[in-house]
């Protein structure tokens, strides 16, 4: 399977509550990043945590990383209609050369 | 207005054909990307280049072409080799920074992206 795999695929939440998605990954990292695509458009970066942070904030955002587990998770606080959109993790491995690896996405409705 | 810019939106090819789509960017990043999105899927690398006349086959080259002869603009050509096209295409580009002996790069900004359609 990929690199960056997120999970759940799709979510569905009431306007209000809290998005919970993770990542996982298999290999060494430098640093992983979070993007957020609103249907039909460009992605839009939201937060990169590096290899030796562990938890990170924007806003409504919180990000935290176990690289012991190769795993990270995005929390959305307080939800609202226009978080409506696919979440993306990306991995800049260090074996890789400068490139991101991808994972599937999870799509969150937020229901107003 | 600095920016990432894809062009057309939204591309149509006869079967055979070659298409080549539009990235320019005038933020002066060191580094551009061509992704692919499949409906439902994550992104998958096509080429990349960071820096000028130089460029890497990410992926899923096969059936792609690409040129980076100006740092602002980095053309991508669909070719009548790829079997499969129709897809959303993006392009990104980002910033480079030093790190002890190594050169990263920073997060990365995307196009608002094309989407190509097989007829």
């Amino acid at each position: 399977s990929q690199q960056g795999e997120e999970d759940p695929q799709a979510l569905s939440i009431q306007e209000g509550e809290n998005a919970t998605m993770n990542c996982s990954y298999k290999t060494s990292i430098n640093n992983l990043q979070w993007y957020r695509q609103n249907s039909g458009r460009g992605l839009v970066h939201l937060i990169l945590i590096r290899s030796n942070e562990r938890e990170k904030h924007s806003g409504r955002l919180r990000v935290t990383l176990d690289t012991s587990k190769k795993s990270s998770s995005l929390l959305i606080t307080a939800s609202r209609a226009a978080d409506t959109a696919s979440y993306f993790c990306a991995t800049d491995e260090v074996a890789a050369g400068n490139k991101l690896t991808f994972g599937g996405g999870t799509r969150v409705l937020v229901k107003p | 207005d600095g920016g990432i810019t894809q062009s057309p939106k939204y591309l149509f090819r006869k079967e055979g054909q070659n298409v080549t789509l539009s990235c320019e960017q005038n933020l002066n990043h060191d580094a551009m990307y061509w992704y692919r999105q499949d409906p439902g899927q994550g992104l998958r690398l096509i080429y990349y280049s960071q820096i000028v006349n130089d460029f890497q086959k990410g992926d899923i080259a096969e059936g792609y072409s690409v040129s980076r002869e100006k740092k602002e603009s980095f053309p991508l050509t669909v070719t009548s080799a790829q079997k499969n096209p129709t897809a959303f295409y993006l392009c990104a580009s980002s910033t480079k920074i030093l790190s002890g002996p190594r050169t990263r790069y920073n997060e990365q900004f995307f196009g608002p992206g094309t989407r190509l359609t097989v007829l």
